[in-house]
């Protein structure tokens, strides 16, 4: 069975600080991981993917296989970047999955 | 193309009532995923099609909820009866089965049951 983890519910930080965004999943297959993002009063939209290694408003997201994390990091968090985000896996069969989400606050 | 389309976009019921819950996927998707989405439990998967078949709804928590898609335009999520504990948002969202398969979610629809 597939499962994503995401440890904080709630992460507070001051603009201008670094911010890391938890996830853990477990597969036995070969991932394919991502991160979901939902602004206030806004559809989950897409905001990255493993397979892409790109880098999308300043957050990116390394696959580490043998600690089975993908983190999401920015160095210099926003006001605008408040929302809640979701860490998702998709397994071969287009199944996805996605962890808690974690609520991201930041402050002026 | 308007995205996925959700109705209604809220839903306030009683305890015991039937209700229903539509989705219009976007046009040449062939996947079709339903998500509750709670403060406690985040987004839940609740059952996904591939070309209308249900391929996985292990994610449906009882038997009071069924969903179908009799063509590829168009799915239900169906709770009978409702109670409090389904009060949540459920989205419904479609992609591609192949290649970039980016997920495209609707707006959601806030269901209330008192």
């Amino acid at each position: 069975a597939q499962r994503v983890t995401q440890p904080e519910k709630l992460l507070s930080v001051f603009k201008g600080a670094p911010v890391e965004l938890k996830c853990n999943y477990s597969y036995s297959g070969s991932p394919e991981l991502f991160w979901y993002v939902q602004y206030s009063r806004q559809r989950l939209q897409l905001l990255l993917r493993h397979i892409s290694r790109e880098s999308i408003k300043g957050f990116t997201a390394d696959l580490n296989k043998g600690e089975t994390s993908f983190h999401l990091k920015k160095p210099f968090a926003q006001e605008e970047d408040s929302a809640m985000y979701y860490c998702a896996l998709r397994n071969a069969g287009n199944m996805l999955t996605f962890g808690g989400g974690t609520r991201l606050m930041v402050k002026p | 193309d308007a995205g996925v389309i959700q109705s209604p976009r809220h839903e306030v019921t009683e305890m015991g009532q039937e209700v229903t819950l539509r989705c219009k996927p976007i046009s040449g998707h062939n996947s079709l995923f339903w998500y509750r989405q709670t403060m406690m439990r985040g987004l839940e998967l609740l059952i996904y099609f591939n070309n209308n078949v249900p391929i996985d709804d292990s994610g449906m928590p009882e038997d009071r909820f069924s969903a179908k898609m009799p063509n590829a335009s168009f799915s239900t999520l169906k709770i009978q009866p409702s109670e409090p504990r389904d009060s949540a948002v459920y989205f419904c969202a479609s992609s591609l089965a192949q290649g970039i398969r980016k997920l495209f979610f609707g707006s959601g629809t806030q269901l209330s049951v008192l």
